[in-house]
């Protein structure tokens, strides 16, 4: 099973730019969720989806969009790229609340902004 | 605001040691506790507790969760230097979304 997979796994970007990371499950979650990760600050949750249609903002959505127009997929955009927005992305997803789930996590995407 | 506080931020030991790492956490509706472990990449996930004093195992690694104290701890016994990783707990509330807030997670060497 691929579980969640995310691309690229590494990215350069210059201030300014813009860019989308991808994240896919195979697992049919309807849950999924974008964290990033600074050292020593564990992880944020940036936005997050619990289904098709539906997204909603984390503790840190600022520069930040998604979409989730169908259940495997969740891709989150950088508008306008900043120094502060370095960072490794995880996307993870699970499949329900009721009973509760651990999220499972994707490898990353390690993202710097020069 | 929700938070999760995890202490040692970093810990230095030597093989065959036991270690015990710890989680505070101040989550509006409490619904459970989760314990990920973070080597190179992805986080994976290790145990998540919901009812107080019920001990979770696997092999050498433990977690049992205090909810009058609104703390968990994780113990490792006999470490291997494969335990070397971040250790990441992360509390959840009972919001339909399944958002979980995390600590700053426990670095962990462990020294042949």
């Amino acid at each position: 099973n691929a579980g969640v997979t995310q691309t690229p796994k590494f990215r350069i970007l210059k201030i300014g730019q813009s860019m989308t990371l991808q994240c896919t499950q195979d697992m049919n979650h309807n849950y999924m969720y974008w964290y990033r990760q600074d050292p020593g600050m564990g992880l944020k949750l940036i936005y997050y989806s619990v289904g098709a249609g539906i997204t909603d903002k984390g503790e840190v959505p600022n520069g930040y969009n998604v979409s989730r127009s169908t259940t495997e997929d969740f891709p989150l955009r950088l508008e306008l790229a900043a120094p502060s927005q370095t960072s490794v992305y995880f996307c993870a997803s699970s499949y329900s609340t009721i009973p509760d789930q651990p999220q499972h996590f994707g490898d990353g995407t390690r993202l710097s902004i020069l | 605001e929700d938070k999760v506080v995890q202490s040692p931020l970093s810990l230095v030991v030597h093989e065959g040691d036991t270690v015990t790492l710890n989680c505070s956490y101040e989550v509006t509706n409490f619904r459970s506790l989760l314990w990920y472990k973070q080597e190179k990449k992805a986080p994976t996930f290790l145990f998540m507790l919901t009812s107080s004093g019920i001990e979770k195992k696997s092999g050498r690694l433990s977690s049992i969760l205090d909810k009058k104290e609104l703390s968990s701890i994780l113990n490792i016994t006999a470490t291997q230097t494969g335990d070397s990783a971040i250790y990441l707990c992360a509390g959840r509330g009972s919001s339909n979304t399944g958002k979980l807030i995390f600590g700053q997670g426990t670095t962990l060497q462990v020294k042949p």
